[in-house]
């Protein structure tokens, strides 16, 4: 019973494709998060959405573009990839969005390799 | 500066040692802290929260001092399976986001 799950685990691509990114969550969470965790580990929020609405857009280029079909799904679609790129995309889910009771469940991860 | 900095590590240390990671966070909007504990090639796993009075978790111990804007993550006795990265995150309300360390990593040698 996978809590979070996304597809693919593995992604390797060319400069310039455009990829997608999916993932689901079947915990009931109201709220979903894309992470990208680069090469040297550091995990940095993209986006977070609240009940299919946009809470956090970070400073991410908008070749990234996140969609919630519903509250159980947050797909991440990347147009004209680029080198830097390269890097684990983490998706997580939440009940809450603050306090101590923000429990983020995440995803297994998808390696992107943009080559 | 980032906002929230850990010790870089690795620390190596042998079963049964106690050790002590430290992290400042420089956001004072920062309300929530916690720590997370991510394996090799695996997603971060809420390890605990951390309250303002401190708190345990069996050989876990948490500690927040907000006037020195502080956190520390003590582990005693430890065993081989606590060899991770533990990340230090702080919840920024009024964001909504949370700001994850760049992690310590440990490793408990036999």
């Amino acid at each position: 019973d996978t809590a979070v799950s996304q597809t693919p685990k593995y992604l390797v691509t060319q400069m310039g494709n455009d990829k997608s990114i999916k993932c689901e969550q079947n915990l009931g969470h109201d709220t979903m998060y894309w992470y990208k965790q680069d090469s040297k580990k550091f995990l940095k929020i993209m986006f977070s959405y609240n009940n299919k609405e946009l809470i956090i857009n970070e400073t991410v280029p908008n070749r990234f573009s996140p969609k919630s079909p519903d509250k159980a799904h947050l797909n991440l679609h990347i147009n004209s990839l680029e080198l830097g790129d390269s890097a684990v995309y983490f998706c997580a889910s939440s009940q809450v969005l603050t306090g101590l009771e923000n429990e983020q469940f995440f995803g297994p991860g998808t390696r992107l390799t943009v080559l | 500066r980032k906002e929230v900095e850990q010790d870089p590590g690795p620390f190596n240390v042998p079963e049964g040692a106690t050790v002590a990671f430290n992290c400042t966070y420089s956001n004072s909007a920062s309300q929530s802290f916690f720590w997370y504990r991510q394996d090799c090639r695996k997603e971060p796993k809420l390890l605990m929260s951390v309250y303002s009075s401190g708190n345990e978790d069996g050989r876990f111990t948490a500690q927040l001092n907000r006037a020195s804007q502080y956190i520390s993550l003590l582990i005693r006795d430890s065993k081989l399976s606590d060899s991770a990265t533990y990340l230090c995150v702080g919840l920024d309300t009024g964001r909504r986001a949370l700001t994850f360390g760049s992690g310590t990593r440990l490793q408990v040698q036999p």
